[in-house]
C-alpha cells in the first residue's frame, strides 16, 4: 500500500527558533499534499494544500509567513514553523495523494515549543 | 460550512462486545463519507468509505451505512477485539472541494480482554 513518512516524529525547540518537518511519499508520486494540525481531543484541522511545483493554498486563519510550506518535488513536502512559540505546540500531520486517488496519511510529528 | 460530529470517547468495551460509534454530518450537496482509524503511534488509515446514499462500506468486520435521511454514518462492529483499540475518525469530502476532508474530533475505543 501507499506509505507516507514524516520526520521527525517528535521535536522540541525553544521559543523563537524555526523548525522544519518533512513529509515524504515513499512509493507513489504525491501530486498533492495536505498539512493538518491536531490539538488534543480535537479534529484534524486542514492548514494548507500544496500541489507539486506550486504555491500552497492556505486555509482561512492560517498565517502563511508563520507556516511555510514547500512542495518542491513529487515525493517531498516540508512545513517550516518560523519563530515558533508555545502556542504552536501541536501534532502536525501530512497526507498525500496521487491524482484523483485517496489521501494517505503520515504518522504525524509532535512539536513542543518551550 | 461542512461539519462532522461524532460521539465523545473514550468508548470502553470488553472483547467480543458490539460496537457502535455515532457520526452525523452537515454538508451541502452529497458528500462522500469515510471512517479512518489511528492506532497508537501511527498515521491515519482509511477503514471504509461510502460515496452515495444507502451505500454500505465495510472492512475488517466494521460496517457503516450512508444514511442521507438522517445525515448519519455510524460505525459498527459485531465483535470487537483488543487489537481494535484505536482512535476512530469520521470524515466527509464535499463534492465541491478539492479532495479536502472535514474530520470529526475522533473517538477513542478501548477494548479490554
Amino acid at each position: 500500500g501507499a506509505v507516507v513518512s514524516q520526520h521527525p516524529s517528535r521535536v522540541i525547540c525553544k521559543s523563537g527558533t524555526s523548525v522544519k518537518i518533512e513529509c515524504r511519499s515513499l512509493d507513489f508520486q504525491a501530486t498533492t499534499m495536505f498539512w493538518y494540525r491536531q490539538f488534543p481531543k480535537q479534529s484534524l484541522m486542514l492548514m494548507a494544500t500544496s500541489n507539486e511545483g506550486s504555491k500552497a493554498t492556505y486555509e482561512q486563519g492560517v498565517e502563511k509567513d508563520k507556516f511555510l510550506i514547500n512542495h518542491a518535488s513529487l515525493t517531498l513536502s516540508t512545513l517550516t514553523v518560523t519563530s515558533a512559540h508555545p502556542e504552536d505546540s501541536s501534532f502536525y500531520i501530512c497526507s498525500a495523494k496521487e491524482g484523483g486517488r485517496e489521501q494517505y496519511f503520515g504518522p504525524g510529528t509532535r512539536l513542543t515549543v518551550t | 460550512g461542512d461539519s462532522v460530529t461524532q460521539m465523545e470517547g473514550p468508548v470502553t468495551l470488553s472483547e467480543e462486545a458490539f460496537l457502535t460509534i455515532n457520526c452525523t454530518y452537515t454538508a451541502t450537496g452529497y458528500p462522500s463519507l469515510f471512517w479512518y482509524v489511528q492506532y497508537p503511534g501511527e498515521g491515519l488509515q482509511l477503514l471504509l468509505k461510502a460515496t452515495k446514499a444507502d451505500d454500505k462500506g465495510s472492512n475488517k468486520g466494521f460496517e457503516a451505512t450512508y444514511r442521507k435521511e438522517t445525515t448519519s454514518f455510524h460505525l459498527e462492529k459485531g465483535s470487537v477485539q483488543v487489537s481494535d483499540s484505536a482512535v476512530y475518525f469520521c470524515a466527509l469530502r464535499d463534492v465541491t472541494g478539492y479532495s479536502t476532508l472535514t474530520f470529526g474530533k475522533g473517538t477513542m475505543l478501548l477494548v479490554s480482554p
